[in-house]
């Protein structure tokens, strides 16, 4: 079955401590892009990418980093200047470079709660 | 920066009867989707409409685009309890580039 896997499903992790997200698809899908959802929120973008080794920031980039070596994967690292990481992460990824007419297809996220 | 927003926050309806979601929007768009998410979940994908569509249909969901009010509907006829989630609406937002900009979504409860 096609579709996106994010890993871990839940992760926890002590302040100050970098920690890095896992995403692949195995959809061929061109474009990959990174959601933050907080209780009864929604979604905002961090990055996104429309083709490997190229990626832009969204509405709340700072204190994240991503990277896009391969067309399956976008992982993304919640760094320890990021002030309130806590929160749940969504991966999706879209048949084309943009989503103009294609729908985004999404993982089933990752909780991450920093302590 | 929030592009859509649901009306109402949340819903709460029995089984059976129908279950309307509103969409606004601040500017001009190429499409609009819709997307539906159960509890700690990921989203999925329901419906797009584009800007030149007024109104389109799939199975018990029919949703309507009215570009000069800058708004859009989501009907779900007949709701069933299994349709109990929140429901998004997504827009392109072409000024601001190629990644959708979501709303805070209407949470849908339908009790049996």
């Amino acid at each position: 079955d096609g579709g996106i896997t994010q890993s871990p499903k839940y992760l926890f992790r002590k302040e100050g401590q970098n920690v890095t997200l896992s995403c692949e698809q195995n959809l061929n899908h061109d474009a990959m892009y990174w959601y933050r959802q907080d209780p009864g929120q929604g979604l905002r973008l961090i990055y996104y990418s429309q083709i490997v080794n190229d990626f832009q920031k969204g509405d709340i980039a700072e204190g994240y980093s991503v990277s896009r070596e391969k067309k399956e994967s976008f992982p993304l690292t919640v760094t320890s200047a990021q002030k309130n990481p806590t929160a749940f992460y969504l991966c999706a990824s879209s048949m084309d470079r943009g989503p103009y007419n294609s729908p985004l297809h999404f993982g089933n996220g990752t909780r991450l709660t920093v302590t | 920066s929030q592009q859509g927003e649901e009306d109402p926050q949340a819903l709460s309806i029995q089984e059976g009867e129908n279950a309307t979601m509103n969409c606004s929007y601040k500017t001009s768009i190429n499409n609009l989707q819709w997307y539906r998410q159960n509890s700690g979940r990921g989203l999925v994908h329901l419906i797009l409409i584009r800007s030149n569509e007024r109104e389109k249909h799939s199975g018990r969901l029919r949703v309507t685009l009215d570009t000069s009010k800058k708004s859009s509907s989501l009907l779900i006829t007949a709701s069933r309890a299994a349709d109990t989630a929140s429901y998004f609406c997504a827009t392109d937002a072409s000024q601001a580039g190629t990644a959708l900009i979501f709303g805070k979504g209407t949470t849908l409860s339908v009790s049996s």
